[in-house]
Formats: structure tokens, sequence, C-alpha cells
């Protein structure tokens, strides 16, 4: 248990639903992540806030919409995807964005149909 | 551009050493990670070493970092089944938990 917990643990949706991952962290961090996990390939960053402001997007599709109301929960919003986006999401956070070391949740498996 | 690369799968006997190797191209990199991930779950931080370091031990795990090679290995002491999972090597070149890149991970398979 490393205090970072992502709901749901599994998806399914189709194409053209729209769906919502979250993820939330009481461990007083103020930087959280999500990371995309395909199989076989490395984790690709793909959003960073820290103190609740996005810091970095690392050209994801704008079907994927992140959004961060306050430094214990994020949210990743997605609608019209693809089945290549079928992928494990994690979500991690650490004490600041130039910290260390990262925690990262269970991750909610994805499967788009 | 950075990289990091791991051999993809390796089987060990229960009781064995695993040693699970790493290569990054980066020499700028100043921390490197070990990230343990069982199956169904998400990334679990096992160790790390500063560039300025070349062995660490914890327990039964030791990292050995070889700079002028740019060479990182995990050797787990007597392995367990419960070591069988996708180990990842990462590297960040500042330091920040924002800048990692991983390696595509190795699947360690225990075998009883």
């Amino acid at each position: 248990e490393t205090g970072v917990t992502q709901t749901p643990r599994h998806l399914v949706m189709g194409m053209t639903n729209k769906k919502s991952l979250k993820c939330e962290q009481h461990l007083g961090h103020n930087a959280m992540y999500w990371y995309k996990q395909s199989a076989k390939k490395p984790l690709e960053l793909m959003f960073v806030y820290n103190f609740k402001e996005q810091t970095e997007n690392n050209s994801v599709p704008s079907r994927f919409s992140p959004e961060c109301p306050n430094s214990s929960h994020l949210f990743l919003h997605l609608h019209t995807l693809q089945p290549e986006d079928s992928a494990l999401y994690l979500c991690a956070s650490s004490l600041d964005a130039d910290s260390t070391e990262a925690f990262f949740g269970q991750g909610t498996r994805l499967t788009v149909v | 551009g950075e990289d990091v690369e791991q051999s993809l799968f390796l089987s060990v006997r229960e009781g064995d050493s695993s040693v699970i190797n790493c290569t990054y191209t980066d020499s700028s990199s100043t921390y490197l990670y070990w990230y343990k991930q069982e199956p169904g779950a998400g990334l679990q931080l096992l160790t790390y070493i500063f560039s300025n370091m070349d062995m660490k031990q914890d327990q039964r795990l030791t990292v050995l970092l070889n700079k002028k090679d740019k060479h990182l290995s995990l050797r787990i002491a007597d392995t367990q089944t419960g070591d069988s999972a996708i180990y990842f090597c990462a590297e960040t070149i500042t330091g920040s938990a924002r800048q990692l890149t991983f390696g595509s991970g190795t699947q360690l398979t225990v075998l009883p």
C-alpha cells in the first residue's frame, strides 16, 4: 500500500463513451502524475501537476483531459478513445515535482472496445 | 535522447540469486532507480542510487552501478516466489521524479 489510490481498478468503455479515472493521495504530496503503461513498452509520462498547476503535457491527445481540483486529487477524463488507448494508467505523487521519490498507485486497467 | 534498456525476461530457481541488468545512455543521469510491479499492482519503489555511488545494499537487495559503462544491476539474494514480478529500471538527470525515464521492465519468474 503506497498511499496512492486509484479507481476504478478496471474499466471497459466504448469509443463513444465518456469516463473518468480518479486518483487520490493523503500523503501530503503536492505533485501528481499520470502515466500510461502499454504492454512491453516503457512507462510514458502523460501529465504533471505541481501545486494544482499543470506543468507538463507530453503531447497527449486532447481526448485525454486531466483535472486537478486540489493537491490530493487528480482525474483523467476520457472521451472518444481509440482501441490503441487500451493500457494500464498509473497515477503517482511526490512531495513536489522536484522530489526524488515518486509513489505509484495500483493503476486502472482500461480497455477500449 | 535518453534511453533505458533491460532484458525482457529472467527465470531463476527459488533460493538462487537473481541479477537484473539495465543499461542507460545518458551519462548525466544523477539518480537511478529500481521499481517492482507485482501482477495487477502499481509500481513500488525498491531502492535508488545516486550516481556518485557504485554500490548500495539493502537487506537482500544489492544495487551495483558502473557509471563508466552506464550499467546498473539489481541483485536479489535468496530469491523467493514472492519476488516474481516485473522490475523496472529508471533514471533521471535532474533528480526529479517528474523526469523519470523508465525501461520496458524485466519479468522475473521464480521457479520452485
